[in-house]
């Protein structure tokens, strides 16, 4: 079965980059999409099809997909930003997997 | 008004089966695919089952095909989980989603989640 792997942690200061890796064979042929999810709380979608921004998702959420690896790149982190991130790729075009989720830190 | 909410969870004997449903409210249902993931006590997200906006194209994870089966009654804005032969691994908060899209192919990604609703499977 395909496999995505993610950093078990990102560590970031505030108002700096934090980039989240997600890997995979060929991930680059698939289609990719990030969720923030706080403690307690369902998930968010932050990014889709690789690099599309859901309206009401901030223009600091940005992502790429090339080769074997995708990046959800967070510019000028806030606060607010500390969460578990997890990618999701569709694999065989029409089923999903996610990745093993990455935990950010603003400190 | 909560966009999606699910029920059905509880307490269930292994090998047992149990039913979730989710309503959906605030948009039009039938023009989105939908989605069940779920997400294990302190464990990360597990894509279980999609659904096409008229029920012509399903997919299941691995872990649950042929246990676990999806639908979604339109005329009712409801989504379904049927899961029997559960098993212990199966205890897990579950979400319904909805998808960007109508379609499972057009791979966008689940913008609209509910609460979830909790499974426990044991003896």
């Amino acid at each position: 079965s395909y496999e995505l792997t993610q950093p078990p942690s990102v560590s970031v200061s505030p108002g700096q980059t934090a980039s989240i890796t997600c890997s995979g064979d060929k991930l680059g042929d698939k289609y990719v999409c990030w969720y923030q999810q706080k403690p307690g709380q369902s998930p968010v979608l932050v990014i889709y099809q690789d690099n599309k921004r859901p309206s009401g998702i901030p223009e600091r959420f940005s992502g790429s997909n090339s080769g074997n690896t995708a990046t959800l790149t967070i510019s000028g982190t806030q606060a607010m930003d500390e969460a578990d991130y997890y990618c999701l790729a569709w694999d065989s075009s029409t089923a999903g997997v996610f990745g093993t989720g990455t935990k950010v830190t603003v400190v | 008004e909560v966009p999606l909410v699910e029920s059905g969870g509880g307490l269930v004997q292994p090998g047992r089966s149990l039913r979730l449903s989710c309503v959906a409210s605030g948009f039009t249902f039938d023009d989105y695919a939908m989605h069940w993931v779920r997400q294990a006590p302190g464990k990360g997200l597990e894509w279980l089952s999609g659904i096409t906006w008229n029920s012509v194209s399903i997919e299941y994870a691995d872990s649950v095909r042929g246990r676990f089966t999806i639908s979604r009654d339109n005329a009712k804005n409801s989504l379904y989980l049927q899961m029997n032969s559960l098993r212990a691994e199966d205890t897990a908060l579950y979400y319904c989603a909805k998808d960007i899209y109508g379609l499972l192919d057009q791979n966008g990604g689940m913008d609209v989640w509910g609460q979830g609703t909790t499974v426990t499977v044991s003896s």
